[in-house]
């Protein structure tokens, strides 16, 4: 079954550790993006990617780096986790295979609390 | 640039109540429409879409109509249930079909 995954669902950690959010789908889409949902729910767009070597900032500021090795791979990395970047994280996936152009399936989420 | 303004909540309603959440958008061109769902503890699912002015998405009871003309998509249902709420999202997207820009959320409860 055609799905997009995000592990770990949630993490806790304490400042200055590194981590990494995974996050993969069996879509076959080549777009992939990172939402950062604050706790008034609002979405904003942290990163992106158009394919396997493509990787762009979006509208949102963020600390974090991605990496899009492979199509069905698009990992979000901390270098060192603040208090700050406490939020849930959303990846979603997009393609024309999806069989609706343009149409963004999304993971359940990673909830991320920094201590 | 780009935007949506969707009305602030929380929704408050009783179990087949009529519902409407409002969602207005600024957008160069001709954007395509989306509501999502996010229910508790779970990341979004799309809801409807509309992709041009005048059609009209439906799923699940609910419905929303492209207005070019008020820059509106207006989300409605007729009865709602206890299973409905959740928070809801309007979003766009632009003809060159970049990642979505969301409104900020309204969050409906339904009590019975």
């Amino acid at each position: 079954e055609a799905d997009i995954y995000q592990t770990p669902r949630y993490l806790v950690i304490g400042t200055g550790k590194k981590i990494t959010l995974e996050c993969s789908q069996t879509m076959g889409h080549d777009k992939m993006y990172w939402y950062q949902q604050d706790p008034g729910m609002e979405l904003h767009l942290i990163h992106y990617s158009y394919g396997v070597n493509s990787t762009e900032k979006g509208d949102l500021s963020s600390e974090s780096t991605v990496s899009r090795i492979r199509t069905e791979h698009f990992p979000l990395t901390l270098e060192s986790a603040r208090p700050s970047h406490t939020s849930q994280y959303l990846c979603a996936s997009s393609g024309e295979s999806s069989g609706s152009l343009n149409e963004q399936f999304f993971g359940p989420g990673t909830r991320l609390t920094v201590l | 640039g780009n935007s949506v303004t969707q009305m602030e909540g929380p929704v408050t309603l009783s179990e087949e109540a009529f519902l409407t959440i409002n969602c207005t958008y600024t957008a160069t061109g001709y954007p395509s429409l989306f509501w999502y769902v996010q229910y508790p503890g779970e990341g979004l699912q799309l809801l409807l879409k509309a992709t041009k002015a005048d059609d009209k998405g439906s799923n699940k009871g609910f419905e929303a109509t492209y207005r070019k003309e008020t820059t509106s998509f207006h989300l409605e249902k007729g009865s709602v249930q206890v299973s409905d709420s959740a928070v809801y999202f309007c979003a766009l997207q632009n003809q060159a079909g970049t990642a979505l820009i969301f409104g900020k959320g309204t969050t409906l409860s339904v009590s019975s």
